[in-house]
């Protein structure tokens, strides 16, 4: 098992730019969801899936999309990039209810 | 609002000490608490977790104890190692974590030699 996939590790986008970042999972998981992480904020929940098709709004949704049109994947959209999205974003998976999450390594994103 | 409040912020304890880290929730819908480990660089990783129906759990030299009329739970490591330190963070979750996790800000411990 590869577990939970980021890609790309890094990326440096100009302000206004589009980009996907992807994450995949191969454990057959339900739950996945996207967190950023900044320096004295710890991890803010941007959207979360419970199964392919349903997806829902976390703490920071402003500025991103998601959609899960299968399990294993769940991409994250950032529509126009801002400086204020600047931030290290890790993908997260579970199997299900209180069975803990796996994280993947994460994607470092400048935004300029 | 911040709907979990970790604490401290940082902490240094001496190589076999007792690290305490503490965190209190509001959200009584919350069902599902558990802790993570982050080292530089890599994405955080779970430690243990325990649902509010338990007062104590232990995995290893890792134990979280839990005070649900209080609304509190610490994570507390036995014989603490070097390699112990990390960053560490409190989560907590509806529906058994199906709402994605909401984290504490972090605790970032050093265990000194």
């Amino acid at each position: 098992n590869a577990g939970v996939t980021q890609t790309p590790k890094f990326q440096v986008l100009k302000t206004g730019q589009s980009m996907t970042l992807q994450c995949a999972q191969d454990m057959n998981h339900e739950y996945m969801s996207w967190y950023r992480q900044d320096p004295g904020m710890g991890l803010r929940l941007i959207h979360y899936s419970v199964g392919a098709g349903i997806t829902d709004q976390g703490e920071v949704p402003n500025g991103y999309n998601v959609s899960r049109s299968t399990t294993e994947d769940f991409p994250l959209r950032l529509l126009s990039a801002a400086p204020s999205q600047t931030s290290v974003y890790f993908c997260a998976s579970s199997p299900g209810t209180s069975r803990g999450y796996t994280f993947g390594s994460g994607t470092r994103l400048t935004v300029v | 609002q911040q709907q979990v409040k970790q604490s401290p912020q940082s902490l240094i304890v001496q190589k076999g000490g007792i690290p305490i880290i503490n965190c209190a929730y509001e959200n009584t819908a919350f069902d599902y608490f558990p802790w993570y480990q982050q080292f530089p660089g890599k994405g955080p990783a779970l430690l243990i977790a325990i649902r509010p129906d338990v007062s104590e759990k232990k995995e290893g030299r890792f134990t979280i104890s839990f005070n649900k009329s209080a609304k509190q739970f610490s994570l507390h490591i036995m014989d603490s190692q070097p390699g112990d330190s990390a960053t560490y963070f409190c989560a907590a979750s509806m529906r058994g974590g199906a709402d994605g996790l909401t984290f504490g800000k972090g605790t970032h411990l050093i265990i000194q030699p």
